[in-house]
């Protein structure tokens, strides 16, 4: 158990759909982020959240990718209109908790997979 | 922007030998992080340094943080085959153009012969 739920796991769906993954932490984070993984590479940034506010995206992200964290404790990720590319696996972070108040605690991922 | 490279990309071991990873940042750094990932799983926090030139250790493993803060190191002392999988340093920049994320190196696989 991470202490943070994400949903769904594993995702297949066709190129040009639309996807939602959520994310839920068991306690209370003022910070969460989401990564975005794919095989034989490190997490790579994609945004974060103080509370409710959305305080950074990546540059890099196209503007197909929105998130939310409309109470400032769970998170979505949507991505519209899929591309191959966007296959990998999506982690949400909460910040701080037992391990220190700048370490991210990674739940277990959602996997996308287009095709 | 901020760029954390790593290396090696890939070590195999024999069980009882040592490792290292290495980590550089192209800018100085306000703390590093190491995390460790299972294969299969997600990140894991390991370990977090944040003065200069600071030391931790971990049982068998021990982390250094440069005097420039740019760059750190990862040791193992005589591997186990549990230290399997790959570990991931990840640096928080002190410029506001590069915001308050964490950005994480691409990763040493670590593999373990027994």
């Amino acid at each position: 158990d991470t202490g943070v739920s994400q949903n769904p796991r594993h995702k297949i769906t066709k190129r040009g759909q639309n996807v939602t993954f959520r994310c839920d932490p068991i306690s209370e984070h003022n910070r969460l982020y989401w990564y975005r993984q794919t095989l034989g590479q490190g997490p790579e940034f994609l945004t974060y959240f103080q509370n409710e506010a959305q305080l950074e995206k990546s540059r890099l992200l196209s503007d197909r990718f929105s998130a939310e964290r409309p109470k400032g404790s769970f998170s979505t990720l949507e991505i519209q209109r899929t591309e191959q590319g966007d296959s990998a696996m999506y982690l949400c972070a909460p910040e701080g908790g037992d391990s220190g108040a700048n370490v991210l605690t990674f739940g277990a991922g959602s996997r996308l997979t287009v095709l | 922007g901020q760029q954390v490279m790593q290396i090696p990309q890939y070590q195999h071991v024999q069980e009882g030998e040592d490792f290292t990873t290495y980590c550089n940042s192209s800018t100085t750094l306000s703390n590093i992080q190491w995390y460790k990932q299972r294969p299969g799983g997600h990140p894991v926090f390991l370990i977090q340094l944040v003065k200069s030139g600071e030391v931790k250790k971990q049982k068998r493993l021990t982390f250094q943080f440069g005097e420039a803060k740019k760059n750190s190191s990862l040791h193992i002392t005589a591997t186990q085959t549990t230290d399997v999988g790959t570990y991931f340093c990840a640096g928080r920049g002190f410029s506001v153009e590069y915001g308050n994320k964490l950005v994480f190196g691409a990763g040493t696989i670590l593999r373990v012969k027994s």
